[in-house]
């Protein structure tokens, strides 16, 4: 069965610190990872997409990592903002037809001044 | 390009009652995919459309339906309301099938009382 994991489930940290969040799925065939910010109750923005073959990807003060061999992916946030408060949302499809995407539950970035 | 456009953004029906939502993808996407996300919950998925066929459909209750017309405008039909059916739903929608980017909508709130 396709599973996305995210942790910590919640995460506080004060303005202009950096932080880490995680994702291991087992989504197979992997065909690619995306990480979403979603402000409350707004829709998920996408921030970063990866295919098999990239380890890293940047935008901005966001960074993510993938580790296809252990399915593992990290998204780093460098110099919190006030407005980095969000949930981050780890998605990864499947390199089939339907394409089916499986979403993780998120992980809630509190940022505090 | 327009993005996404939900209507209407917020809604508050009562127990029993149907409800129908309305998206609009992208110009030119011809997938449209709706999702529930409730509280504290990851995005649950519930159908996708491709040229006006249903393609894929989550594990939701026959009360959850959909359908999509000839220009890619998609609607999604609650009925039967019920408490647990209070959430956001989300429209994304991408340019084809397989696992093209999705790009979301700013959703519809709908609250059952």
């Amino acid at each position: 069965k396709n599973q996305v994991e995210q942790s910590p489930q919640s995460l506080i940290i004060l303005e202009g610190k950096n932080c880490t969040l995680q994702c291991n799925y087992t989504v197979s065939p992997f065909s690619n990872l995306r990480w979403y910010k979603q402000d409350t109750g707004r829709g998920p923005v996408s921030l970063t997409i990866m295919t098999f073959s990239e380890n890293t990807k940047s935008n901005g003060r966001y960074t993510a990592t993938l580790d296809a061999d252990t399915k593992q992916s990290s998204l780093h946030i460098t110099a919190s903002q006030l407005s980095d408060s969000a949930s981050y949302i780890c998605v990864v499809s499947a390199n089939t037809n339907a394409g089916k995407s499986t979403f993780g539950d998120g992980t809630t970035l509190t940022v505090k001044p | 390009k327009a993005g996404v456009t939900q209507t209407p953004r917020y809604l508050i029906k009562t127990r029993g009652q149907q409800v129908t939502l309305s998206c609009s993808p992208i110009s030119g996407h011809r997938s449209v995919s709706w999702y529930q996300q409730t509280p504290g919950q990851g995005l649950q998925f519930l159908f996708e459309y491709f040229s006006e066929t249903q393609r894929n459909k989550g594990n939701f209750p026959g009360r959850f339906s959909g359908r999509q017309f000839s220009n890619s405008r998609s609607e999604m039909n609650v009925s039967t309301l019920e408490l647990g059916d209070s959430a956001l739903y989300l429209c994304a929608s991408k340019a084809g099938t397989g696992s093209s980017e999705q790009y979301f909508g700013p959703g519809t709130r709908l609250t059952v009382t």
